[in-house]
């Protein structure tokens, strides 16, 4: 079992729904990063967290350590949201694992 | 903005031929990663480097290694490339002790060895 799950796998939205992308880890953490993948391959970093919520224009990150869970949500969604989104926790070791990423797609 | 750049996008190589991935970051960051990213299996960690001519296993070396001859420079190397090494390959740089620091991908090499 991998240590990082996420959920779903793959998301379909239409343009303007309220998004939820969950990730749930098993092991003690220091930090959790939020990424974003685009068709092209490229990652880019959009939130790292290691306790409550950050917020950033349409993106909102939580994160619940007693819970062992982060979620990502996008608020009114378009089009160009649509990527791989991927979580990565940050053990207490020192190392990083990451989850096999959600799909997101959004139809206008 | 830091930058980090992979020398290739997309790369075709026949079995059992070397292959050089190459990975320059131009922000001076001290830590550098080889990662390869496999459907439903998420990023795994090739090797990393904590500095210049060092280098760690991360959790699947096997057939590949790596040189750190300048710091802005961390180079992958297929020593003989098989069919089951037809990945993405991703670099990222990122500075500080810790991965509670933001990490700074490169755009990616799509591998496919025939």
């Amino acid at each position: 079992k991998n240590e990082v799950e996420q959920s779903p796998q793959n998301l379909t939205a239409q343009e303007g729904e309220f998004i939820t992308i969950n990730c749930s880890y098993s092991v003690g953490i220091s930090a959790l990063h939020w990424l974003q993948q685009h068709p092209g391959g490229g990652i880019v970093s959009l939130f790292m967290l290691s306790s409550g919520k950050k917020k950033h224009g349409r993106l909102i990150a939580t994160i619940n350590i007693q819970e062992k869970h982060s979620s990502l949500h996008i608020t009114a969604s378009h089009p160009r949201d649509s990527a791989v989104y991927i979580c990565a926790v940050v053990r207490n070791n020192n190392d990083m694992r990451f989850g096999a990423g959600t799909r997101l797609t959004v139809k206008p | 903005d830091v930058k980090v750049t992979q020398s290739s996008r997309y790369l075709v190589k026949r079995t059992g031929e070397k292959v050089f991935l190459e990975c320059v970051q131009d922000m001076d960051h001290e830590n550098m990663f080889w990662y390869r990213q496999d459907p439903g299996l998420g990023l795994r960690l090739i090797y990393f480097s904590y500095d210049v001519k060092m280098k760690e296993k991360g959790d699947i070396p096997e057939g590949y290694s790596v040189s750190r001859e300048k710091k802005e420079r961390f180079s992958l190397i297929l020593e003989s490339a098989s069919t089951n090494q037809t990945s993405m390959y991703l670099c990222a740089s990122y500075p500080g002790t810790g991965f509670t620091d933001t990490q700074y991908f490169g755009p990616g090499t799509r591998l496919t060895v025939l």
